[in-house]
């Protein structure tokens, strides 16, 4: 059964930093991999689709790689700003099109 | 863009009531799905579809059943409404593919309070 796992799970930064979240999933015959924001009593906004075939995506200041291989994604937010503080979920998806969701990284980037 | 829209933001039901949940979505998808989500759980599947009338069990079924009489609506029932059921309900759609419509659309969430 596919594992998903989210590190770390909070972090806090000042703006402007550059940052990096940590995607691991067990199954590595995943059909694509998904990253999401979720803002506190909000449903899951998607950022981008990476499908298997794909190294990476990238959406003004967000990138996400995938390597299959070693079963891990990275979501890199660049320039972070205090508009970015909230919760990001994976969610990698096999053949049956469930996704399975890891936990989040709560992230607070304070002025 | 897809969008897919949950009937309500807040509902407050009392315990044993018979309650709906609707979720529509605009971009001909065949695939929906249910899930729930609460602290420290993380998301937990209950129902998905993959077409009109076909219904499969996610990992948490027990006390809910589903309705799809249309492509676009998905409906979650909780047929006797407990406190153990309250949380935040969130419905998806999804299309496989590349383009820009492709993977998985929230709705904007239904937060569900039993009293």
């Amino acid at each position: 059964k596919q594992e998903v796992t989210q590190i770390p799970a909070a972090l806090s930064v000042p703006e402007g930093e550059n940052l990096v979240l940590n995607c691991s999933f067990t199954d590595s015959a995943i059909y694509n991999l998904q990253w999401f924001r979720q803002d506190p009593g909000k449903g899951l906004t998607s950022l981008l689709l990476i499908q298997s075939s794909q190294r990476e995506q990238t959406s003004g200041r967000l990138n996400a790689s995938l390597d299959k291989s070693s079963g891990r994604s990275t979501l890199y937010i660049a320039a972070s700003q205090p508009g970015d503080s909230a919760t990001y979920l994976c969610a990698a998806s096999g053949g049956s099109y469930i996704p399975t969701f890891g936990r989040g990284t709560s992230l607070i980037v304070h002025p | 863009d897809v969008k897919v829209t949950q009937s309500s933001r807040y509902l407050v039901k009392r315990t044993g009531e018979k309650v709906f949940l609707e979720c529509v979505q605009d971009m001909d998808h065949e695939n929906m799905f249910w899930y729930r989500q609460d602290p420290g759980l993380g998301l937990r599947l209950i129902y998905f579809s993959y077409d009109v009338k076909m219904k499969e069990k996610g990992d948490i079924p027990e006390g809910y059943s589903v309705s799809r009489e249309k492509k676009e609506r998905f409906s979650l029932i909780l047929e006797s409404a407990s406190t153990n059921q309250t949380s935040m309900y969130l419905c998806a759609s999804h299309t496989p593919g590349s383009q820009p419509s492709a993977g998985y659309t929230f709705g904007s969430g239904t937060r569900l309070t039993v009293v």
